[in-house]
């Protein structure tokens, strides 16, 4: 029993390249959210998904898009990236009620 | 606006000593308070979590209390160990929907021998 697992750990852009972030969990949870943590900040929601097929937008979703085509899996996508993209994103999931889990994080630079 | 602050920002305490962070919240309508520990480099931990009639939570060395009414939270570690080195996140709640969750910015506890 994996829990949230998050592929990629560390990730090194340039500005204006794509990339997808993948999150995967493993306990059949309904609700699954991207968040992005910056220092000095609070977790930031970026978009969330309620179940499969459906997705929502967070407090900082400009620059982001998220699809949830399987239940287990929610990808953050970044069209063009930008140097204020550079942060560490957190996939969290949890039951319709419940606790959030985690992941262990990805950490970003756009250079 | 709904807001999180915890104070302090830092602490260094000694192993074996005990330490207690605060957290005051202006989130409504408030729905439950968790405490999260997340080590450096890792995702948040659950640690605690309390609804509005709950006033105090433990989880082994971690005794976590509420007081709705002033809209404060506390999280006050026993005989701190150097394991508990983390920042610890407090988490309020709102009804609704999906649950919406205000994090706040963290207490980053460094425990020195």
């Amino acid at each position: 029993n994996a829990g949230v697992t998050q592929t990629p750990k560390f990730r090194v852009l340039k500005t204006g390249q794509s990339m997808t972030l993948l999150c995967a969990q493993d306990m059949n949870h309904e609700y699954m959210y991207w968040y992005r943590q910056d220092p000095g900040m609070g977790l930031r929601l970026i978009h969330y998904s309620v179940g499969e097929g459906t997705t929502a937008k967070g407090e900082v979703p400009d620059g982001y898009n998220v699809s949830r085509l399987k239940k287990q899996n929610f990808l953050l996508g970044l069209e063009s990236a930008a140097p204020s993209q550079t942060s560490v994103y957190f996939c969290a999931s949890r039951p319709r009620t419940g606790e959030l889990f985690f992941g262990e994080g990805s950490r970003l630079t756009v250079l | 606006k709904n807001q999180v602050e915890q104070s302090p920002q830092s602490l260094i305490i000694l192993e074996g000593k005990n330490c207690t962070l605060q957290c005051n919240y202006t989130v409504s309508p408030f729905s439950n308070l968790r405490w999260y520990k997340q080590d450096t480099g890792r995702g948040p931990v659950s640690l605690t979590i309390m609804t509005f009639s709950e006033n105090t939570k433990s989880n082994g060395r971690y005794t976590a209390t509420l007081d709705a009414d002033t809209k404060q939270s506390s999280l006050h570690i026993t005989a701190s160990q150097l394991s508990d080195s983390a920042s610890y996140i407090c988490v309020v709640g709102l009804s609704g929907g999906y649950q919406k969750v205000t994090f706040g910015t963290g207490t980053k506890l460094q425990v020195i021998p």
